[in-house]
């Protein structure tokens, strides 16, 4: 039973633009979300995380807003680079649950100069 | 890779022989995982250790079995390897909170 789902699948950017990936849970227990950073070849990478105590996280470029209301979170890219072509995947837990994680199926994103 | 090293990287194993994946860590942390990662899937979880000698199931456990008798070590074994086991595994540590840190990750294939 996939718990999280993710989308879109890809995504082509041009350089300085806006990259936007949305993720959709069902758990309502689930009181983290951290997305991570995938480059080929080399494992994933925490990038940004938030809790459901607040409705927006940024840092640097990399932003997540949280609609608890609709079980819904995103990652905005800002002033997307070339260097951010990377697989991206959101994620979810509850701490009474030993952290275990829900992933998204990820999203594939490139970066045109 | 936060103190996490996978050994093999990269294996190549025919259907039905016995396979280890070993995960190390030095961070001393008490939660490990192993997760396998496969296209369309993202990654899901196999088993996961909460402690010494302390394992559980996670989502798709079947086909595999772990151990870890040790704080820095944990082992996933497939104890006759199929096609379907194809895939990349990572294993995954952590500490007091919730980040997860990941390994290089073991290209896994099975003929």
């Amino acid at each position: 039973q996939q718990q999280v789902k993710q989308s879109p699948q890809s995504l082509i950017v041009q350089k300085g633009g806006i990259s936007i990936i949305n993720c959709a849970y069902e758990n309502t227990a689930f009181d983290y979300f951290p997305w991570y950073q995938q480059f080929p070849g080399k494992g994933p990478a925490l990038l940004i995380a938030i809790r459901p105590d607040v409705s927006e996280k940024k840092e640097g470029r990399f932003t997540i807003s949280f609609n608890k209301s609709a079980k819904q979170f995103s990652l905005h890219i800002m002033d997307s680079q070339p260097g951010d072509s990377a697989t991206y995947f959101c994620a979810a837990s509850h701490a009474s649950n030993t952290g275990k994680l829900i992933f998204g199926q990820g999203t594939t994103l490139q970066v045109k100069p | 890779d936060a103190g996490i090293t996978q050994s093999p990287r990269h294996k190549v194993t025919e259907t039905g022989t016995p396979v280890t994946l070993r995960c190390h860590q030095t961070e001393n942390h008490r939660y490990m995982y192993w997760y396998r990662q496969d296209p369309g899937h993202g990654l899901r979880l196999i088993h996961y250790s909460y402690g010494v000698k302390d394992t559980d199931k996670g989502e798709v456990s079947d086909g595999y079995s772990v151990s870890r008798s040790k704080t820095e070590d944990f082992l996933l074994t497939l104890e006759s390897a199929t096609s379907s086991q194809t895939s990349v595994y990572f294993c995954a540590i952590s500490g007091k909170d919730d980040t997860q840190y990941f390994g290089p990750g073991t290209r896994l294939t099975v003929l």
